[in-house]
């Protein structure tokens, strides 16, 4: 079992509202990641972090934010949530990547809904 | 990375072996092939990966033919927990893009009784 954790898992929230998507993870990993999924279509990264006080923007652009002041603690920020932010938003981590080996592990995952 | 195609659902009797295709023809020397499976929305979970030879774990077994050119991930006897969505992603196992996996359309298994 991984040992990454998301919360909340569900949060439906009005729009205009700032919220904070928490990922912590207990394995020491250097690498996390922020993904984002609409129902039923693809995974899109958005955010990762190689490290402490490392972050980089993903694949698909994104108005969140994210900050990594701790190992363990990748939390992403919406300062003013709007509908078109509705999604589930998946956090990973991986280990040093050496030749080929290292997975991705994933959190549950948090369902954002912006009314 | 290389791009993959993979066949949008597939069916498969419980008990019985499901062979999952996937095919990366632009798939380029020092890349690798991960699988990655999601159950119902829930983050995908690894499965196996390979570069050149056949490998084998708990979950399944990874076919690689020899020209690299296209995979195969079995499920010896599936059950019905192992309908979900299976990524076969390529990419290259090291440098500065670690971790960054392209997760495409994957292939719906479902398992029937």
């Amino acid at each position: 079992e991984a040992d990454i954790y998301q919360t909340p898992r569900y949060l439906v929230i009005g729009t205009g509202k700032k919220i904070t998507l928490e990922c912590s993870q207990t394995m020491g990993h250097d690498k996390m990641y922020w993904y984002q999924q609409d129902p039923g279509m693809e995974l899109h990264l958005i955010h990762y972090s190689y490290g402490v006080n490392s972050t980089e923007k993903g694949d698909l652009s994104s108005e969140s934010t994210v900050s990594r002041i701790r190992t363990e603690h990748f939390p992403l920020t919406l300062e003013s949530a709007r509908p078109s932010h509705t999604s589930q938003y998946l956090c990973a981590s991986s280990d040093s990547w050496g030749a080929g080996y290292g997975e991705l592990f994933f959190g549950e995952g948090s369902r954002l809904t912006v009314l | 990375d290389a791009k993959t195609t993979q066949p949008p659902s597939m069916d498969c009797a419980e008990g019985r072996a499901a062979n999952l295709p996937c095919n990366h023809s632009t798939i380029s020397g020092n890349e690798y092939v991960y699988w990655y499976r999601q159950i119902h929305s829930q983050g995908p979970q690894y499965i196996i990966h390979g570069l050149k030879n056949n490998e084998t774990n708990e979950m399944a077994s990874l076919i690689i033919t020899e020209d690299r050119k296209s995979s195969t991930l079995i499920l010896p006897h599936a059950t019905l927990r192992d309908t979900a969505v299976y990524y076969c992603i390529v990419r290259v196992g090291g440098g500065t893009s670690y971790g960054k996996l392209t997760f495409g359309q994957g292939t719906i298994l479902t398992v029937h009784p």
